[in-house]
């Protein structure tokens, strides 16, 4: 069965730093993996898909990594700023596409 | 492209009555999903459509819950005998194509409480 584990469970940063956010699976036979940002109350955005075939995914201050041998992804988050809080969700794809999610990372970022 | 549109956004019921939410999906994406998120957690798996067919049911979804997509369009998920457990955030999202290289895009969800 897979199961998706994200460290840390919540994080609280200054504005201007840059940040790593972990997400590990426990069966590498994924299609994909996707991170997604939750603000409270609302919907996932996606933010970035990497295909089991790729090793990284960029988009403006974001960049994803995928080691599919050792289950594992990285969120970096480039010079983090007040709006980026939320929390953020790893999920990976399997068989018909369906998304298996961890439990997220709570983010804060302070002025 | 309008966006996944769930409806209601927020539902409260007394334990036992019935209740049904719709989704718009994606104009022309015809794979189309439910997932189920409670506080703290991460969305979970329900079932999913390709068109009108619903493809597969996760366990999680008892013989209380059904859901449809008759027209391969908007969906239907019906609770039946709501129970206090039920309460949640449903979460629809939908997807162009099968594959790997098409991201799941998400509705804001109908948040359930159950009295």
């Amino acid at each position: 069965k897979q199961e998706v584990t994200q460290i840390p469970a919540a994080l609280s940063v200054p504005e201007g730093e840059n940040l790593v956010l972990n997400c590990s699976f426990t069966d590498s036979a994924i299609y994909n993996l996707q991170w997604f940002r939750q603000d409270p109350g609302k919907g996932l955005t996606s933010l970035l898909l990497i295909q089991s075939s790729q090793r990284e995914q960029t988009s403006g201050r974001l960049n994803a990594s995928l080691d599919k041998s050792s289950g594992r992804s990285t969120l970096y988050i480039a010079a983090s700023q007040p709006g980026d809080s939320a929390t953020y969700l790893c999920a990976v794809g399997i068989g018909t596409d369906k998304l298996i999610f961890g439990t997220g990372t709570r983010l804060q970022v302070f002025p | 492209d309008t966006g996944v549109s769930q409806d209601p956004r927020h539902k409260i019921t007394k334990r036992g009555q019935n209740v049904t939410f719709r989704c718009d999906p994606i104009s022309e994406h015809n794979r189309l999903y439910w997932y189920r998120q409670t506080l703290g957690q991460g969305p979970e798996f329900l079932t999913y459509f390709q068109n009108e067919a619903q493809l597969e049911k996760s366990r999680l979804l008892s013989d209380r819950f059904s859901a449809e997509r008759p027209k391969g369009s908007f969906s239907t998920l019906e609770i039946q005998r709501t129970e206090q457990g039920d309460s949640a955030m449903y979460l629809c999202a939908s997807s162009s194509q099968a594959g790997s290289n098409q991201p799941q895009h998400f509705g804001d969800g109908t948040r359930l409480s159950i009295l």
